[in-house]
């Protein structure tokens, strides 16, 4: 069984500034893929970020990169020059390369407010 | 522009009744998902399909039933069984069930007991 575990409930940010929302997952799986969703309070999710177990690099989209630490089965979403639209809440999530790959399991999430 | 549609946006539900959930995609996606978000917590799986005429259970599927009769449609029906309906429900697909695939979201259906 996979497990997210986000222990950041609420983040605050200074605009312009960078954050880091954790993320750490558990998994027996060798090849898994981890993704990154906004939420803002309209409620729609957004993709921002796919990091795969094999890619030795981490992944960069914009100002979002993914900080992966696969021996510490770590995740962590970096946001860089936070903007005032970067306010949501965010959610970590798996998704495995077996049978079951249908099944994503997301974290709890983490309310990032960014204030001016 | 493609994209997930989901309606309606508020649906409410009397003690009894069945109420069916709209999700359409015209993204040409194979896969199709309904998850459930309650207030202050991450998705739960209720259902998935990865083509037409199959689906699977997630992980709360107790009280609610799926078709995928058609590949842009993902329709979800919340039976009397299911006790506690109140929720956010959110339909996604993804090209595929690969572990490399995002999910892409429609904007959600809120429901509320009346």
């Amino acid at each position: 069984a996979q497990k997210i575990t986000q222990t950041q409930p609420g983040m605050f940010v200074q605009e312009k500034e960078a954050v880091t929302l954790d993320c750490t997952y558990d998994t027996s799986d060798q090849s898994y893929g981890l993704f990154w969703y906004k939420q803002p309070s309209s409620g729609e999710m957004i993709f921002l970020i796919y990091q795969g177990s094999y890619d030795e690099q981490n992944a960069t989209e914009g100002r979002y990169s993914l900080n992966f630490q696969k021996a510490r089965k770590s995740a962590n979403l970096v946001i860089s020059a936070s903007q005032l639209g970067d306010s949501a809440m965010y959610f970590c999530a798996m998704r495995p390369l077996n049978t079951n790959a249908g099944k994503s399991t997301f974290g709890d999430g983490t309310t990032l407010t960014v204030k001016p | 522009d493609g994209g997930i549609t989901q309606s309606p946006k508020y649906l409410f539900r009397k003690e009894g009744q069945n109420v069916t959930l709209s999700c359409e995609q015209n993204l040409n996606h194979d896969a199709m998902y309904w998850h459930r978000q309650d207030p202050g917590q991450g998705l739960r799986l209720i259902y998935y399909s990865q083509i037409v005429n199959d689906f699977q259970k997630g992980d709360i599927a107790e009280g609610y039933s799926v078709s995928r009769e058609k590949k842009e449609s993902f329709p979800l029906t919340v039976t009397s069984a299911q006790k506690n309906p109140t929720a956010f429900y959110l339909c996604a697909s993804s090209i595929g069930t690969g572990f490399n695939q995002p999910q892409h979201f429609g904007d959600g259906t809120r429901l509320s007991i009346l």
